[in-house]
């Protein structure tokens, strides 16, 4: 098992550009979730898809898209990079519905110059 | 708004137990206590999550107080792989996005 795997594990972007983060898991878990961490700081949620067809806005989606594949994939879309976006992108997925445990990706480094 | 307060950062010297406390005097009855961890420029690894029990894994334990308002996360033999920032989390179960707050952690040096 890979468990979740994310591409590219580096970016560089343009302000003004688009690009999309992809995320898999191979647990067979219903649950996926995308956070940004900023320097210092705590992980923020952005989006998450509590099951296959379902997406749904977390603290902070404002300048992003998501789109949920299937059950293994959940990508995040930045239409038109911002500065403000620089971050580390944590995918995560999650198998059980009570507790919610969540196992992370090895996240993606995006700086938007 | 943070739910949970934790020390910013703290030592322990390696082998010894590294008790990391949590406050969390406005948790609600059904929300549970999560620790995760995370070592450096790495994803956010869970470690345990308990009610109002006192839980052990192959990790760590977790002490929570009888009033729930605290807890205390146990690592029993600190290494220096467990390095790393500890995030204590509540949450209310079913409840897939909304309240999983990640606050900025303690900081746990393990010192040789």
């Amino acid at each position: 098992n890979a468990g979740v795997t994310q591409t590219p594990k580096f970016q560089v972007l343009k302000t003004g550009q688009s690009m999309t983060l992809q995320c898999a898991q191979d647990m067979n878990h219903n649950s996926m979730y995308w956070y940004r961490q900023d320097p210092g700081m705590g992980l923020r949620l952005i989006y998450y898809s509590a099951s296959e067809g379902t997406t749904d806005k977390g603290e902070v989606p404002n300048g992003y898209n998501v789109s949920r594949l299937n059950k293994r994939e959940f990508s995040l879309r930045l239409e038109s990079a911002a500065p403000s976006q620089t971050s580390v992108y944590f995918c995560a997925s999650a198998g059980t519905i009570v507790y919610n445990e969540q196992f992370f990706g090895p996240g993606t480094r995006l700086t938007v110059l | 708004d943070a739910k949970t307060t934790q020390p910013p950062s703290m030592d322990c010297a390696e082998g010894r137990a590294a008790n990391l406390p949590c406050n969390h005097s406005t948790i609600s009855g059904n929300e549970y206590v999560y620790w995760y961890r995370q070592i450096h420029s790495q994803g956010p690894q869970y470690i345990i999550h308990g009610l109002k029990n006192n839980e052990t894994n192959e990790m760590a334990s977790l002490i929570i107080t009888e009033d729930r308002k605290s807890s205390t996360l146990i690592l029993p033999h600190a290494t220096l792989r467990d390095t790393a920032v500890y995030y204590c989390i509540v949450r209310p179960p079913d409840n897939y996005g909304q309240n999983f707050v990640f606050g900025p952690g303690t900081r746990l040096s393990v010192l040789p």
